[in-house]
This record gives structure tokens, sequence and C-alpha cells, in this order.
């Protein structure tokens, strides 16, 4: 079991938003520490989409973004699209482990 | 320019080790820590340690502790992950991914995030 807990699958129909919950507590996302998103298409390695909770590296668009309240933080994807199909994962730090922890992912759909 | 290649697909019996190596840019190895991250279908993105390419110290995650190295060639800008005793619940993909280091008057440190990950390398453990 992954140490931060996302849901398994979400779907919307193209043009619509859809957000993806991560939740973690108080040795990871509680204790302040950042929270990142990775996209992963099908047969491809992760890759950054949101860092440092809220911020887009260069080439992401803006209709991805991210937020970070207590012990949870979310994904949204506003307009969906076709191409953003894949399986998006939440990432921190847990101070009890002393290493990167991860959410187990969650599937997009569009319908 | 990509920044972290990764060596190709793996196939070991139970017990065998395996080794795999990430080589990364000259930019790469200069600024960033290496990470070593697993993925399976039962366990999803696992943490399995860090190691600092230009010297060589490693921190490991408790859980492969003892079976797991992680060492560096600065010649070649190339660092290296092996496990030993391999076990069937080996098979994954593993990647390895870059952390930038930050320094500054209290010290260095690492951002805890990867901006970029190799390709992946497949290990297949069976008999």
């Amino acid at each position: 079991q992954s140490v931060l807990t996302q849901p398994p699958s979400v779907s919307g129909a193209p043009g619509q938003r859809v957000t993806i919950s991560c939740t973690g507590s108080s040795s990871n996302i509680g204790a302040g520490y950042d929270v990142q998103w990775y996209q992963q298409l099908p047969g491809t390695a992760p890759k950054l989409l949101i860092y440092t909770n809220n911020n887009r590296p260069s080439g992401v668009p803006d209709r991805f973004s991210g937020s970070k309240s207590g012990t949870s933080a979310s994904l949204a994807i506003a307009g969906l699209q076709a191409e953003d199909e894949a399986v998006y994962f939440c990432q921190s730090f847990d101070s009890s482990l002393s290493g990167a922890v991860f959410g187990g992912g969650t599937r997009v759909t569009v319908l | 320019q990509v920044q972290l290649v990764q060596s190709g697909a793996e196939v070991k019996k139970p017990g065998a080790s395996v080794k795999v190596s990430c080589k990364a840019s000259a930019n790469t190895f200069t600024r960033y820590y290496i990470h070593w991250v697993r993925q399976t279908p039962g366990q999803g993105l696992e943490w399995m340690g860090i190691i600092n390419p230009r010297d060589g110290s490693t921190t490991y995650a408790q859980k492969f502790q003892g079976r797991v190295t992680m060492t560096t060639d600065t010649s070649t800008s190339t660092v290296y992950m092996e496990i030993g005793t391999l076990r069937f619940d080996d098979t994954a993909v593993y990647y390895c991914a870059r952390d930038l280091e930050i320094c500054g008057s209290d010290g260095c440190y690492t951002e805890n995030w990867f901006d970029f990950w190799g390709q992946g390398t497949p290990v297949t453990v069976s008999s």
C-alpha cells in the first residue's frame, strides 16, 4: 500500500473539470512538506506536472493546477482533453521514512 | 538534450543480482542528486534511495538497506544501482530521477522531488 492515498480512477467528458485528491498524514503533507504531481502516459516514465504544491514547469498547460491544505493536496485539470488520459501520481517527503513517498496513482479517463 | 539514459532490460533468476546504470548529462551530474524509484504493478511507485553522484554518498530506504548498493563513476558521469538476492517481487521497472541540489548559507540540501526521469529499465525475475 502507498503512503499517500489517491482515488484509483476519475473520469470526465471533454471540456469538463476533474480533481484528484491526495491524502497524507502528519509525517508528510501535514508536516509541511511540499507536494508534487507527475503524469505518466502509457509506456513512458513519469513526467513532472506540478512542483511545490502549485507551480508548473515550463511547457505544462495552465489547465493543470495544484493546491494543498492540511494533510491533503489536490490536482485539478480544467478543460479536459483526450491527451490528458494518463495516470497521475502525487509525491511528497516523509520524515518518518526519511525519503520520498508516493500515492498509488489515479487513472484519468476522458469519456 | 537527454538528461538521463538508462541501461536495457534484464531478466534474472531468483537469488541473482542485477546492476542498472543511469548515464547523466554533464549538467545533471554536477548539479543534481540521483534517486532510484521502482514501479511494480502491485506497489506503484516506490522510492529506493538517493546518491550524490559527485562523492558517492548515499541514503537508502529502510526496506532496501543491506540489499541495494548505489555507486557512481565520475569518469563516465554514470550512476549504478545494484540489487542483490533478487526475489520474484523485485520484478519492476526501475527508474533513475534527478533532484536539484540547493546550496546556501545553511549548507546544501535537495528539493526532494524529481524534475526529470530516465526512460526506465524493466527487470524481470523469473526461474
